[in-house]
């Protein structure tokens, strides 16, 4: 009965290196999301995830994100050259298909490039 | 594409006060209004949605929304705050035929004593 977990809680990495995000979503949940969540916005649409489909990377900001989803399941969200502006908190969210379906988050990972 | 626009950065109520937090949203298609609540360091947490049927939705900790086409609206209320209602709300938006699911900036809800 677990939720959505995600790894690490806080990174703390320098400006030029690349970080590694990890989600495990809900068993038997064939959709995930991506979103990012910076300091007094709300939250930015990045990727999303829909069984076998071809992802949904519309709202990826640039070429240095990138995400997988291996097996239908656990995904990792990639941010290559980090640069300061990426400091944000990643939040993962899967759900059982698209739309109307209701999203369950995980608790965040607290990137902080510096 | 849909969007959502949450009025007030900050609402501040008393404890027992009515709690009402505004959400405006835009929608060429009928849209899924969602409101989550955000307590700190945590992820968010679904408090109600409406998808179809009927416009007064209830959800968890007393909450409730009413969805009003006509004034492309979706305000989160409860009767009564309580402290432990202090978070942060987001309302959000989604479409049948839409992956991207917009969220609104968030309101701050403060519950003084």
């Amino acid at each position: 009965g677990a939720g959505v977990s995600q790894s690490p809680s806080n990174k703390v990495t320098e400006k030029g290196k690349d970080v590694e995000l990890r989600c495990d979503p809900i068993s038997g949940h064939t959709a995930l999301y991506w979103y990012r969540q910076s300091l007094g916005q709300g939250l930015e649409f990045l990727i999303y995830f829909q069984g076998n489909s071809a992802p949904d990377k519309s709202g990826l900001p640039s070429d240095r994100f990138s995400a997988e989803r291996t097996g239908g399941s656990v995904s990792t969200l990639t941010i290559q050259r980090t640069q300061q502006e990426d400091s944000a908190v990643y939040l993962c969210a899967s759900s059982t298909g698209q739309g109307g379906k209701t999203q369950y988050f995980g608790p965040g990972t607290r990137l902080l490039v510096l | 594409a849909q969007s959502v626009t949450q009025l007030g950065s900050h609402v501040s109520v008393s404890e027992g006060a009515l709690v009402l937090l505004r959400c405006n949203y835009s929608s060429s298609v009928p849209p899924y209004l969602f409101w989550y609540v955000q307590y700190p360091n945590q992820g968010l947490q679904l408090l109600l949605k409406y998808t179809t049927g009927a416009t007064l939705v209830k959800g968890i900790n007393g909450f409730e929304a009413e969805f009003k086409k006509s004034e492309t609206s979706f305000h989160l209320t409860k009767p009564s705050a309580h402290m432990s209602d202090a978070a942060e709300y987001f309302c959000a938006v989604i479409t049948y035929n839409n992956n991207d699911m917009r969220f609104g900036a968030g309101t701050r809800l403060t519950v003084k004593p």
